[in-house]
């Protein structure tokens, strides 16, 4: 069965670096998101993606953040300048479409803890 | 702005138990509304997904149900196991855009 990937499953920084996180999402699939939940809270909406645009972000997206699809099947997550309540639980997701029937499908994660 | 709730926030069972969980949400101008599962530590996986003209949708001893006016959705799970137990999410899309809205979730202990 197809799936969303993501890579790596957990990455370590310092405080001030700059990471990038990968996703590789479902091949037919056209809009791309990425959330985050940090140990204990919600998971959060940051970004959503389409045609190479992004079509909708959060009030957490801020300049520190920026996404990108560099080739035909990857998407990735930016963030600059890395800060200690960065630390969290990414998720890449995909769907086909965007219409009323389609089901969003989530990556496993990538654990970010920066130190 | 979207608010949405799940309660309870945990549940213990014995295996074989019928059990409901709930979600409720704010804003009625939803998109459609989708339950997910978390296991620890992973990622999300789509139960199932409502539209917002849809009153119920079933998935084997999964049921969900939507009643938009009052801005409720239970998830029944039917003859529950212990390889049920986990976080389930409930998530919410509003017409006006791209984002799901989460609840905390109800994390759901099965006993054998």
């Amino acid at each position: 069965e197809p799936e969303v990937t993501q890579t790596p499953s957990h990455q370590v920084t310092q405080m001030g670096q700059e990471v990038i996180l990968r996703c590789v999402p479902i091949s037919n699939h056209l809009y791309f998101y990425w959330y985050r939940q940090i140990l204990g809270q919600k998971v959060e909406f940051l970004v959503s993606f389409y045609n190479n645009e992004i079509s909708e972000k959060s009030e957490i997206f801020d300049d520190q953040f920026s996404v990108e699809r560099p080739d035909g099947s990857n998407f990735t997550l930016k963030i600059r300048s890395t800060k200690l309540e960065d630390s969290a639980m990414y998720f890449c997701a995909s769907s086909e479409t965007v219409w009323e029937n389609t089901e969003a499908f989530f990556g496993q994660g990538t654990r970010l803890t920066v130190v | 702005k979207q608010e949405v709730t799940q309660i309870p926030a945990a549940l213990s069972v014995p295996e074989g138990e019928n059990l409901v969980l709930n979600c409720s949400f704010t804003d009625s101008a939803i998109y459609n509304l989708q339950w997910f599962r978390q296991d620890p530590g992973k990622g999300l996986t789509s139960l199932l997904l409502i539209q917002s003209s849809q009153r119920e949708q079933t998935s084997g001893r999964l049921n969900a149900s939507l009643d938009k006016s009052s801005g409720r959705s239970t998830l029944y799970i039917a003859a529950s196991q212990p390889g049920d137990s986990a976080t389930y999410l409930c998530a919410v899309r509003l017409n006006s855009g791209y984002a799901l809205n989460f609840g905390k979730g109800t994390s759901l202990l099965v006993t054998p």
